[in-house]
């Protein structure tokens, strides 16, 4: 089946560093996607992974293990901004290649 | 500025009521979906269409119909409104020639209530 799993909340101060974890099955693979939604917006991108391996783009970096269905994104230096829920999505590549989402994980930051 | 547009954003209307959900685009992609998100719930696909006149339904069974005649346009209908379609509806799109490269652009959602 497909299914993505990751934590419901995590509360972290601000200025501080966050590990948000994600465990996927697809059928099939064609990457790892997380996205920011703040409360009663749009998501919006933050990374992509298709390759094993940490990528970084500024205060925010994704890794990934194809091997384990894991994947962990990583925001460094905390704003209050980032109060967010963060969703980790994955694409298949059957079945129309189709990206399904996770329920998100609602971050708190707290000064 | 946003490049996908969504109307209208928030919507109240009376059961049995036929509604149309509108979405464009202006960037050219060739991929579009509709999804459904209930507060704190994950994204249930609706429908997607890879192109102009092609349309598929996604895993959610809505009761819903879409429509792709132009690349830029992706309206959602409803032909009779319930209670249980109260939700947010999100539209996306993507450029298949840059998969994975820049993920969905969503638009702003409209937040439909059925009384």
């Amino acid at each position: 089946g497909q299914n993505i799993d990751q934590p419901t909340e995590m509360t972290a101060t601000e200025g501080a560093i966050v590990q948000i974890n994600c465990t996927y099955q697809t059928s099939g693979f064609n990457g790892l996607f997380w996205y920011q939604q703040h409360a009663g917006e749009a998501p919006t991108f933050l990374s992509y992974n298709v390759l094993d391996g940490l990528e970084e783009k500024g205060r925010f970096s994704s890794f990934l293990s194809r091997s384990k269905g894991y994947s962990y994104l990583l925001l460094k230096e905390l704003q209050m901004k980032d109060s967010a829920s963060y969703l980790c999505a994955a694409a298949g590549n059957t079945g129309g290649f189709k990206t399904i989402f996770g329920a998100g994980t609602r971050l708190f930051v707290k000064a | 500025e946003a490049d996908i547009y969504q109307t209208p954003r928030y919507l109240v209307i009376g059961t049995g009521k036929k509604i149309t959900l509108e979405c464009s685009q202006t960037m050219g992609h060739d991929k579009m979906y509709w999804y459904q998100q209930d507060p704190g719930m994950e994204l249930h696909l609706i429908h997607y269409s890879y192109g102009v006149n092609s349309t598929e339904k996604g895993d959610l069974s809505s009761e819903s119909t879409v429509s792709r005649i132009r690349t830029e346009h992706f309206p959602l209908t409803l032909e009779s409104a319930r209670p249980s379609h109260t939700s947010q509806y999100l539209c996306a799109s993507s450029d298949s020639t840059r998969t994975g490269g820049s993920g969905y652009t969503f638009g702003s959602g409209t937040r439909l209530t059925v009384v």
